[in-house]
């Protein structure tokens, strides 16, 4: 199975500060590569779909960029409702699978 | 909005059996497949699988084959997991994700809101 790996595993920032993400996968998975947020208590949410499509109501501020094996989400000016955790997902191959996950905590 | 919504919590006894359910509205229930994903206390997400709503074929990822079952009852627009023969380490958050687009596996939008299953004697 395809193993993502991201990292950092916790990005520690301040409002308005930029965060990068990174998702490595250990074999290429072209552009099949989309990106959830998770708040504690809820369930995840869809951000980003095949690289860089943000899904439905999720603002500008949210990109993502890469292809093959190395991919990045980057949010350009974190608001405070950001914090949260972020999950990288697969879905060249079966079975899908996500990356374990970076904690973007408040300084 | 289309929207999920699964059963409430449940707190088995270990051997024990549960079945969550999870009720789609507002879209057409049999054109989109349901997955579901296990997330334990404190730990990642986990794809377990996901079944066609159309043909009710299921797929299981490998850890997730024998005391796991996907069904469907599309005169009400729910989707079910069943798990038997209950372990402690089954203690976990099991969430049904639609696929976002129809009729094709996809990316995992919208959600339910998940259901604590609890398995302690």
């Amino acid at each position: 199975e395809i193993v993502l790996t991201q990292s950092p595993a916790t990005l520690s920032l301040s409002p308005g500060e930029r965060a990068t993400l990174s998702c490595r996968a250990s074999e290429s998975i072209s552009t099949y590569l989309a990106w959830y947020q998770q708040k504690p208590g809820q369930a995840p949410r869809l951000l980003i779909y095949d690289v860089s499509n943000r899904a439905t109501g999720i603002p500008a501020r949210f990109s993502g960029s890469g292809s093959g094996t190395d991919f990045t989400l980057t949010i350009s000016s974190l608001e405070p409702e950001d914090f949260a955790l972020y999950y990288c997902q697969q879905r060249n191959n079966w079975p899908r699978t996500f990356g374990q996950g970076t904690k973007v905590e408040i300084k | 909005q289309v929207q999920l919504v699964q059963s409430g919590s449940e707190l088995k006894k270990p051997g024990a059996s549960v079945k969550v359910s999870c009720k789609a509205s507002a879209y057409t229930f049999s054109n989109y497949g349901m997955n579901w994903v296990r997330q334990a206390p404190g730990q990642g997400l986990e794809w377990m699988g996901r079944i066609n709503t159309h043909t009710g074929n299921p797929t299981y990822a490998q850890g997730f084959t024998g005391r796991f079952v996907f069904s469907l009852d599309t005169s009400v627009n729910t989707a079910y997991l069943q798990i038997s023969s209950l372990k402690a380490e089954d203690t976990a958050v099991y969430y049904c994700a639609r696929d976002r687009d129809a009729m094709i596996p996809n990316w995992f939008g919208p959600w339910g809101q998940g259901t604590l299953v609890t398995v302690s004697s």
